[in-house]
């Protein structure tokens, strides 16, 4: 299993909702990343989370937060997000990471569209 | 700060080569990458080379790197329809930085 699946691939909600992105891998990767993307530019990152603990926080409001369950998962909760917060969001993984270190490929899912209203 | 640069748009004729270039800052890249990526899909790894590479090719993808002056570029043989995407140049250690991405637009 190469895949890295994310869910839901849409989603729509307004600035007072609750919901989360959900992002798994069964590859072993012990590195797993939230990156987002705009319409025509490149992915930024925002997470990095490196045996199971974050690593890396790019400065990202706390209207988003990070969450490992286990080495298998990572999610995404949004909570009072803002119009300009819409955007792909993109979960990738790597056979190990740590403090700024990144020695391999990053495997991506396909995203989760999401729109704020 | 490290840089990673690209041209934005490329586009060819079906059946031509394409190149795609990019440049970047960083003298100690170790592995450079390029991704492709389709609308509204993830990004795909197509290839990547180790810095101490010249050159790699794998079936219609050559990727060139020339250390001193820190350019890469990808060379895709007859270019189908089906290799309009974008693509991005990416460079590590440390985080992955991509440039901006060439969107590659195939003319039947």
């Amino acid at each position: 299993d190469t895949e890295v699946t994310q869910t839901p691939k849409h989603l729509v909600m307004g600035m007072t909702n609750k919901k989360s992105l959900k992002c798994e891998q069964h590859m072993g990767h012990r590195a797993m990343y939230w990156y987002k993307q705009k319409a025509k530019k490149p992915p930024e990152l925002m997470f990095v989370y490196s045996y199971e603990k974050l690593s890396i926080n790019e400065s990202v409001p706390s209207r988003f937060s990070p969450e490992c369950p286990n080495s298998s998962l990572l999610n995404l909760h949004l909570h009072a997000l803002q119009p300009e917060d819409s955007a792909l969001y993109l979960c990738a993984s790597s056979q190990e990471g740590g403090q700024r270190a990144n020695t391999g490929e990053l495997f991506f899912g396909e995203g989760s569209r999401l729109t704020v209203l | 700060g490290e840089d990673v640069e690209q041209s934005l748009f490329l586009s060819v004729r079906e059946g031509d080569s394409s190149v795609i270039n990019c440049t970047y800052t960083d003298s100690s890249s170790t592995y450079l990458y390029w991704y492709k990526q389709e609308p509204g899909a993830g990004l795909q790894l197509l290839t990547y080379i180790f810095s101490n590479m010249d050159m790699k090719q794998d079936q219609r993808l050559t990727v060139l790197l020339n250390k001193k002056d820190k350019h890469l570029s990808l060379r895709i043989a007859d270019t189908q329809t089906g290799d309009s995407a974008i693509y991005f140049c990416a460079e590590s250690p440390g985080m992955m930085r991509f440039g901006a991405g060439t969107r590659l637009t195939v003319k039947p």
